[in-house]
């Protein structure tokens, strides 16, 4: 079973920042928080991991609250393109099991 | 552009019959992962190969099997299809074993239709 709760939906206009949270009140020391995107059957797209500091790359921010239980991912300007569904995800440090366990995610819609 | 590549796109069979599905890991990954989402279940993870060898497990049936090549390439094999099988198949890969410090990158998948 995945570790994380994610709302099934959300909206968001274009232009504005989308801020999709993520509950992950289980999760371990040792457990990195990892967000991925899929947009329309495509294969899954990498878009940021943290462990307990904030983090920032081309595509978005990765806000993780100072308890670790939950996350929030931002996309700075939504666009159109942004349309997805959007997958929050623990993963274990060096575990040989390196399986990705996906639950059913966020479908984000962004409203033009 | 992930860099991992599958073929074929598209497939359409008949109940009972066998198919291979090929992916090609992006240029110096040596693990390559299956996955399989279908309607009901969502993206679930079938099986792992590490620099030839099998790595982990998921949930995949005994009528299916992989293998990973010297080149690296993996193969997915499908026999008994079954109209459950109906479904997309994607391949990922990373850089060495995994684990949470290495980054899966997923190919565009396969889409398998049994009739």
């Amino acid at each position: 079973d995945a570790k994380t709760t994610q709302p099934p939906s959300m909206d968001c206009a274009e232009g504005r920042a989308a801020n999709l949270p993520c509950n992950h009140s289980t999760i371990s020391g040792n457990e990195y928080v990892y967000w991925y995107r899929q947009i329309h059957s495509q294969g899954p797209q990498y878009i940021i991991h943290g462990l307990k500091n904030n983090e920032t790359n081309e595509m978005a921010s990765l806000i993780i609250t100072e308890d670790r239980k939950s996350s929030t991912l931002i996309l700075p300007h939504a666009t159109l393109r942004d349309t997805a569904v959007y997958y929050c995800i623990v993963r274990v440090h060096m575990n040989r099991d390196d399986k990705i366990i996906f639950g059913k995610g966020t479908r984000l819609h962004i409203l033009p | 552009d992930s860099g991992v590549t599958q073929t074929p796109k598209h497939l359409i069979t008949a109940t009972g019959q066998r198919v291979t599905l090929r992916c090609s890991p992006r240029s110096g990954d040596l693990s390559v992962y299956w996955y399989q989402q279908s309607l009901d279940q969502g993206l679930q993870f079938l099986i792992q190969y590490y620099n030839g060898e099998e790595r982990a497990k998921g949930n995949i049936l005994e009528r299916f099997s992989a293998q990973q090549f010297p080149d690296l390439h993996s193969e997915l094999n499908l026999s008994s299809l079954e109209l459950g099988d109906s479904a997309l198949y994607f391949c990922a890969s990373s850089r060495t074993s995994g684990g949470a410090l290495e980054t899966q990158y997923f190919g565009p998948g396969t889409r398998l239709l049994v009739l």
